[in-house]
């Protein structure tokens, strides 16, 4: 199936540091999102991006849809330890009859030092 | 209250077993899924319903059924669970026919151990 490599697997920081991770594609995507899964719980979507180009914020996250189409950026701005947690990517694809489904990447998994 | 729930959110069963995962949801959403997630490997999609009778199976459909008893209740069945069927499992619903159709909402997981 589509693959959707998202870098970097794991990330160290120390409270009060900006984050950034991504999400790239060989295929165009007609949707982004973002999600965030705490320990023991399920994903909650973060942002959803809709046009290329489009920056969006929520809070001290911000997220933008590539402007090719195959890609999508993450940042977070200031971390706080409840920051910890696996963020994902999710795209849908433009192309082909499935358009219901999304592609997730495989995670970020973010760990934040007080 | 949450609006995705699952139950049970743990079980461990022996190998060879029945079981059943259970999805209900007060978002009023057509569309259910239900997902697998392993480490490493990220979510992959089992079955998909968009409404009570159309159901669809996803990437990794093999050993699992589904039945969709209502607009709101989404249940994911382990025929004869194995081993490799240990995972954590996630049902999630979206919107139909609106520019936010493609946001899923995940429920809060079931742990799988399958022994």
């Amino acid at each position: 199936g589509q693959q959707l490599n998202q870098s970097p697997q794991s990330m160290f920081i120390q409270e009060g540091e900006d984050v950034s991770m991504n999400c790239t594609s060989s295929s165009i995507f007609n949707t982004w999102l973002w999600y965030k899964q705490d320990p023991g719980e399920g994903p909650v979507l973060l942002i959803a991006l809709y046009k290329a180009g489009e920056l969006t914020s929520n809070g001290r996250l911000t997220a933008q849809f590539g402007i090719t189409r195959k890609d999508s950026f993450l940042n977070i701005s200031a971390s706080i330890p409840s920051d910890v947690g696996i963020y994902f990517c999710a795209g849908q694809l433009s192309s082909g009859g499935s358009n219901y489904k999304l592609t997730f990447g495989k995670g970020t998994l973010l760990t934040v030092n007080p | 209250d949450a609006d995705v729930t699952q139950t049970p959110r743990n079980r461990i069963t022996k190998t060879g077993k029945r079981i059943m995962l259970e999805c209900s949801q007060t978002k009023g959403h057509d569309r259910m899924y239900w997902y697998r997630q392993d480490p490493g490997l990220g979510l992959r999609l089992i079955y998909y319903s968009f409404d009570v009778k159309d159901i669809n199976k996803g990437e990794i459909s093999d050993g699992y059924s589904v039945s969709r008893q209502a607009q709101a209740k989404f249940s994911l069945s382990l025929e004869s669970a194995i081993p490799n069927q240990t995972a954590l499992y996630f049902c999630a619903t979206s919107e139909t026919g609106t520019a936010d159709s493609y946001e899923q909402y995940f429920g809060p997981g079931t742990r799988l151990t399958v022994t």
